[in-house]
This record gives structure tokens, C-alpha cells and sequence, in this order.
């Protein structure tokens, strides 16, 4: 069965200083890997997806990057954290025609 | 382009009472549709999906969707709600052509009263 994992669970960061989360799926291969954010009161925004190894497409243009340097392996990264950056990141995987399932998400606090 | 709308905030239930909550779709062609609840500091947790076949899909934890073509709705129903379906629920809606990519409605808190 598939797991993806997520980590660190919990990270409070300064602000200005960079941010490295990473994301790994098990027991599928070439999946769709996308990275969300939710603020507080709800609502997901998707940040970048990715199709393949160093593919990567970007929905909201931020100080954010992506990155995918093996097949289920997905990292979001920042050079310096803002205040805004604050938030609750969840990483998604699927396959064609499947639903995506998620991490158990990271939460990011920028202070 | 593909949207899905929840138009409730917070849905108020009585322990065993029946449970809906509410989501309309905007897409065009066919639309694959899908069901997620989100317990507090957790990832979501795929309940249910409809892509073809019966109107009535059944998902986990006795959850069950109805998809309405006329009405373009996909709500989400339990006959009979439980303290622990506490949580945030979100409908989603597959962006055709987007590479899987999902539109999420912006969810529903629904609370379970004892």
C-alpha cells in the first residue's frame, strides 16, 4: 500500500531565514506530487505540482520554490521566510484517474 | 474553468440526526468529483469520489454522496451523525486537463452536538 510522509510535523522559524520540508511517497512510482498551504480559516491553495523528476510547475508566484530530486520525493524550500509564510503545508501524491491523498502536513510557524 | 461551491460555513448537527453537507459544481464536460474531511492538525482524508456509474457513492466511515447532474450538486450525507464526524469537509472537483490538479471548496466546519 502507498504511505507518504511528511516532515518535521511542528517548525518555528525566524523570520528571514530559510526553509528546507520535505515530502517522500512509498509504494507507488511516477506519481503526481503537488504541495498545498492552508492559512488559517481554511481554505488550501495549491503552491506547485509535479508530474516527473525535476518538473515542477508553479500556481502562485512567492518566494517559495519546489524541488523534486527523485521520483517520490518532493521538497518546498525558501531562502528567507517571510511573516506570510506562516501556515499549515500539505504535500498530495495520485495517480491518473485516483484521488490524491495527503501528507499528514507541517506546520510553519514564521515569527 | 472547474469549481466546485460549498455555501455553508458551519453545519450544526444533533448527535444521530442526519447529516448533509452541501456542494455544487461548475465544470465543463464531465466532472470528477470528490470528498475530503480534515480533523484539526491533520492532512485531509479522502472519503469518497464519483467519476462514472451510480449516483449514490459509498465512502468511508458510512459517508455517502449523492451526484445530481440537473442540479450539478454532490452533497455529502450520513443518515446518522456521530461526535467524531466533527471536522472540516471539503469537496473537490478534478481541473480537466490540469494534470490531476483538484479545485477545493473553501469546506464546511460541521459540529456534532451531543
Amino acid at each position: 500500500s502507498q504511505t507518504i510522509h511528511q516532515w518535521p510535523a511542528t517548525l518555528v522559524q525566524p523570520v528571514g531565514s530559510p526553509l528546507s520540508l520535505e515530502c517522500t511517497v512509498e509504494g507507488t512510482s511516477n506519481p503526481n506530487l503537488y504541495w498545498y498551504r492552508q492559512a488559517a480559516g481554511r481554505g488550501l491553495q495549491l503552491l506547485f505540482y509535479s508530474v516527473g523528476i525535476g518538473q515542477i510547475s508553479s500556481e502562485v508566484p512567492q518566494n517559495l520554490s519546489a524541488s523534486r530530486p527523485q521520483d517520490r520525493q518532493f521538497i518546498l524550500s525558501s531562502k528567507k521566510l517571510l511573516l506570510s509564510d506562516s501556515g499549515f503545508y500539505l504535500c498530495a501524491w495520485t495517480l491518473e484517474g485516483v484521488a490524491q491523498y495527503f501528507g499528514p502536513g507541517t506546520r510553519l510557524l514564521v515569527l | 474553468a472547474q469549481s466546485v461551491a460549498q455555501p455553508e460555513d458551519q453545519v450544526n448537527v444533533a448527535e444521530g440526526n442526519p447529516l448533509t453537507v452541501k456542494c455544487t459544481y461548475s465544470v465543463s464536460g464531465n466532472p470528477y468529483l470528490f470528498w475530503y474531511v480534515q480533523y484539526p492538525n491533520r492532512g485531509l482524508q479522502f472519503l469518497l469520489k464519483y467519476i462514472t456509474g451510480d449516483n449514490l457513492v459509498k465512502g468511508s466511515y458510512g459517508f455517502e454522496a449523492e451526484f445530481n447532474k440537473s442540479q450539478t450538486s454532490f452533497h455529502l450525507k450520513k443518515p446518522s451523525a456521530l461526535v467524531s464526524d466533527s471536522a472540516l469537509y471539503f469537496c473537490a472537483v478534478r481541473v480537466l486537463y490540469g494534470n490531476n490538479r483538484l479545485a477545493f471548496g473553501k469546506g464546511n466546519q460541521v459540529v456534532v452536538i451531543p
